[in-house]
């Protein structure tokens, strides 16, 4: 079974810039997550989706973060226009279903912004 | 609102030995809670979910607990070998499977 898949792995940009990720999750699952995780901490939520819905954003900084899972299968994260405080790796996870306990996880996209 | 914390943040130990990491939290109406590894680069890999209604979860050489009236869980890992260094999360559900972690603890194992 083929794990969540996200791209890029790494970025590098300037601040002001605007960034795009990308989160494929396992085949079947219907819940999404992005989470962020700064570097010595542990992740914190931004966003979690059922099917194409969104559940809960209530820590996504919405004045520059937006996500879309169009079709309820692939996410995108975008930020615009990025900060320093953004740097950081964005992980994507997926779930089965709404409240199923195990969430699989990607290998993560670092972002540094500079 | 749900704050966990990790301790130590990091921990370095020889091979052979048995540990235990600590996980506390504050808040204890939760669905369950679990036990995360992550290595350098990579995702998070869940190592052990214990239900709120469990006190404890056993998986190969570790071993979860769960006090929820004192608010702690540990994680004990017995006869540690070089590739148990990772860094471990604790995460807690509080509802809708959305997770609160911890800042982990970083381990080393020396051969």
């Amino acid at each position: 079974e083929a794990g969540v898949a996200q791209s890029p792995r790494y970025k590098i940009i300037e601040k002001r810039q605007s960034v795009a990720f990308w989160c494929n999750p396992i085949s079947g699952h219907a819940t999404l997550y992005w989470y962020q995780q700064i570097l010595g901490q542990g992740p914190k939520l931004l966003i979690q989706f059922q099917n194409n819905g969104v559940v809960d954003d209530s820590q996504l900084p919405k004045d520059r973060f937006s996500a879309e899972r169009l079709k309820g299968v692939d996410s995108t994260l975008k930020i615009q226009p990025a900060k320093l405080e953004d740097s950081a790796v964005y992980l994507c996870a997926s779930s089965l279903r709404l409240n199923t306990d195990t969430q699989y996880f990607g290998p993560g996209t670092r972002l540094t912004v500079l | 609102k749900q704050e966990v914390t990790q301790i130590p943040a990091a921990l370095s130990v020889p091979e052979g030995e048995n540990l235990v990491l600590n996980c506390s939290f504050t808040d204890s109406a939760i669905y369950n809670l679990q036990w995360f590894r992550q290595d350098p680069g990579k995702g998070l890999t869940s190592l052990l979910l214990i239900q709120s209604s469990q006190r404890e979860q056993t998986s190969g050489r570790l071993n979860a607990s769960l006090d929820k009236s004192s608010g702690r869980s540990t994680l004990y890992i017995a006869a540690s070998q070089p590739g148990d260094s990772a860094t471990y999360l604790c995460a807690l559900n509080n509802a809708g499977n959305m997770l609160t972690f911890g800042g982990g603890t970083r381990l080393m194992v020396k051969p």
